[in-house]
């Protein structure tokens, strides 16, 4: 079974404050991506990582930016965090251009920003 | 741009019924259009459609895609409680990793 984790299911900041969440794949995928999920919005994709070191903007990565040092790791940074940030983060992966396109989701982390 | 619609928002039924939840989608170079349940935490994968006309089924759950008419529909029969969620659908393309998600259904199973 493919498993996803996200460092946190909770998360409480401050304005200004900078944020890491990270993720982590277990099955060797290529293909890592954050989304932020808002009401109303569905999920819209930030960053996204094809491979180690290298990133895709998504639709809305304004106030982000990401690492991906491993393969297994993919960090989503909020570098100042503003309360517009406030949401509920998922993180997925997928296997390579050949596999299958299903994504494969965390948990997620609802992040408060106050 | 891309864009994936579903309807309705919202919907509460009864335990029992039947429902149909609808995903139709503009998109260039169309691949795949997926369907994802999500209950309090992570979107779970249900379907994968690729082909018109072609169900899908899982139990009391199914799906099809019509490529020329751009939507696809979730059936689920007999429904319980356990069906409670928001049901997402997503459309892939070639050529790029990212999917295209909808804003969700949410529904609801009264018992």
């Amino acid at each position: 079974d493919v498993k996803v984790t996200q460092s946190s299911r909770y998360l409480v900041k401050r304005t200004g404050e900078k944020v890491f969440l990270e993720c982590v794949q277990d099955m060797d995928h290529e293909n890592m991506f954050w989304y932020r999920q808002d009401p109303g919005l569905g999920l819209r994709l930030i960053y996204f990582s094809y491979d180690v070191k290298m990133k895709e903007k998504g639709d809305i990565p304004e106030g982000y930016s990401v690492s991906r040092e491993k393969k297994e790791r993919f960090s989503l940074i909020l570098e100042s965090a503003s309360t517009n940030q406030t949401s509920m983060y998922l993180c997925a992966s997928r296997g390579g251009a050949t596999a299958s396109e299903t994504q494969y989701f965390g948990p997620g982390t609802r992040l408060l920003v106050l | 741009e891309d864009k994936v619609v579903q309807s309705p928002l919202s919907l509460v039924v009864h335990e029992g019924d039947t429902v149909t939840l609808n995903c139709s989608y503009e998109v260039t170079n169309f691949r795949s259009l997926l369907w994802y349940k999500q209950e309090k935490k992570a979107p779970t994968f249900l379907f994968m459609l690729t082909s018109s006309g072609i169900e899908k089924k899982s139990g009391r759950l199914s799906s099809i895609l019509d490529k020329k008419e751009l939507f696809s529909i979730l059936n689920i029969t007999a429904t319980q409680t356990g069906d409670s969620a928001v049901y997402l659908c997503a459309s892939s393309i070639f050529g790029n990793e990212k999917l295209t998600f909808g804003t969700g259904t949410r529904l609801t199973i009264i018992p």
